[in-house]
Parts: C-alpha cells; sequence; structure tokens
C-alpha cells in the first residue's frame, strides 16, 4: 500500500527566503507525482507535474525534483512572497497495473511567509 | 474551459438527512474521481467512474455512499442518512482518457463541497 509523507507539517519562514518542502513515498512504481496548492476553504490548484521518467520540472519560481529510486521529491520554492501561503500537497499516482488511477496524497506542509 | 464545477459550494443537511453532490468534469474530460478531506487529515480516494461505469469503488464506505456518472448531466455523490463524522470536504477532479496521449495527464480538481452535518 503507498503512503505518502510530507515533511515539515509546518513551515514559517520571512518573505524573500527560498525553501524546500519534502515528499517521500513507500512504493517507487509510480507514474507520476503532482504536486498542488491548497489555499484556506478552497480547492487544490496543481502546480507541477512530473512523470516517472522525469527529474525536476519548473514553472517560474517553483521548481520540483523527483527521485524515483529513493522515493523522494521536493519543491523548491524561491524568494517566497506571503502569496505563497498555502498548504502544499504532493500526490503519487500509480503505475497502469497498479490500479493506475487513483491518486494518493500526503497530508501536505502548510507555509507561511511572513513580511 | 470552465474547469471542474462542484456545486453547492456549501451544503448543510441534519443527521438523517440525504447529502447530493454534483461535479461537472472539464470539456473533453471522462474520468471523475471523488475524494474526501476530513479535518486535519489529508485527501482520501473514494470512487473513480467513467460515463455510466464505476470503474473502482474500493475507497467508497460499504454503507450510505453511492455514486454516478449518468450518459447526460454531472457526476453525482449521493450520501444517505448522513451523520456527523461525514462532515468534510469533498472534491470531485477529472482527466482526460490514457489514449489522448496527453502525457501531463494531470488531475483538475474542482473547489470542492463543504458539508456540515449538524
Amino acid at each position: 500500500k503507498q503512503e505518502v509523507t510530507q515533511i515539515p507539517a509546518a513551515l514559517s519562514v520571512p518573505e524573500g527566503e527560498n525553501l524546500v518542502l519534502n515528499c517521500s513515498f513507500t512504493d517507487s512504481a509510480i507514474y507520476n507525482l503532482q504536486w498542488f496548492r491548497q489555499d484556506p476553504g478552497k480547492g487544490l490548484t496543481s502546480l507541477l507535474l512530473i512523470q516517472s521518467s522525469q527529474r525536476e520540472q519548473t514553472s517560474g519560481r517553483l521548481n520540483a525534483s523527483l527521485d524515483k529510486s529513493s522515493g523522494r521529491s521536493t519543491l523548491y520554492i524561491a524568494a517566497s512572497q506571503p502569496g505563497d501561503s498555502a498548504t502544499y500537497l504532493c500526490a503519487v499516482r500509480p503505475g497502469l497495473t497498479g490500479g493506475g488511477n487513483k491518486l494518493t496524497f500526503g497530508t501536505g506542509t502548510q507555509l507561511k511567509v511572513e513580511l | 474551459n470552465a474547469g471542474v464545477m462542484q456545486n453547492p459550494r456549501h451544503l448543510v443537511r441534519r443527521r438523517g438527512q440525504e447529502a447530493r453532490l454534483r461535479c461537472s468534469p472539464m470539456k473533453g474530460h471522462s474520468h471523475v474521481y471523488w475524494y474526501r478531506q476530513l479535518p486535519e487529515e489529508g485527501l482520501k480516494f473514494m470512487v473513480y467512474l467513467q460515463k455510466e461505469n464505476i470503474i473502482d469503488e474500493s475507497g467508497m464506505p460499504k454503507e450510505r455512499f453511492s455514486a454516478e456518472f449518468p450518459k447526460e448531466g454531472p457526476s453525482i455523490l449521493r450520501i444517505q442518512q448522513v451523520v456527523r463524522g461525514d462532515s468534510a470536504a469533498y472534491f470531485c477532479a477529472s482527466s482526460p482518457p490514457f489514449w489522448t496521449g496527453d502525457l501531463n495527464y494531470g488531475y483538475t480538481f474542482g473547489s470542492g463541497t463543504r458539508l456540515t452535518v449538524v
């Protein structure tokens, strides 16, 4: 059974700091990994998706890496801003032979960027 | 493209009533998924549907919960005889079929329905 863990559970940083959020998963037989952002009381916004054959994806100030063999992904946020404050979730999708349509989510990292 | 539309955004039900949650997938998406987010917990998979078919309902509670995705109209998640423990945010997601060759094959989520049972 796939388990996804995110560390830290909460993080508070001053504006402008670079930061790294961690995601680990127990079963490396994944199809892809997706990072989401969730604002309080809102839905999920997809940030980055990394296919199992890829090592990293970049979008603006965000960079996500994937090391499938070790079961780890990191989300790097450069020059953090107060508007980045949200809960960040990672989710893994299993391979096509492993029930390939169920995402397994981590419990998230709650980020607060202070002025 | 209106994205994944869920309604209502907020739903209050008394214990024992029925709750109906609706989800319209993105245009061109034929796969619908329902997830539940309990307070202080992560999102948990409930059910995966295609038009007129339930593909995987391994995350659905055995009783009181049902889901459908008819040929016409939105997908419906139905909770009968609600109890306080059903209070949660229910999210719907959609994705394109595998055979579209969409290498991203990412999920698009709706804004959720927040169910409160009083």
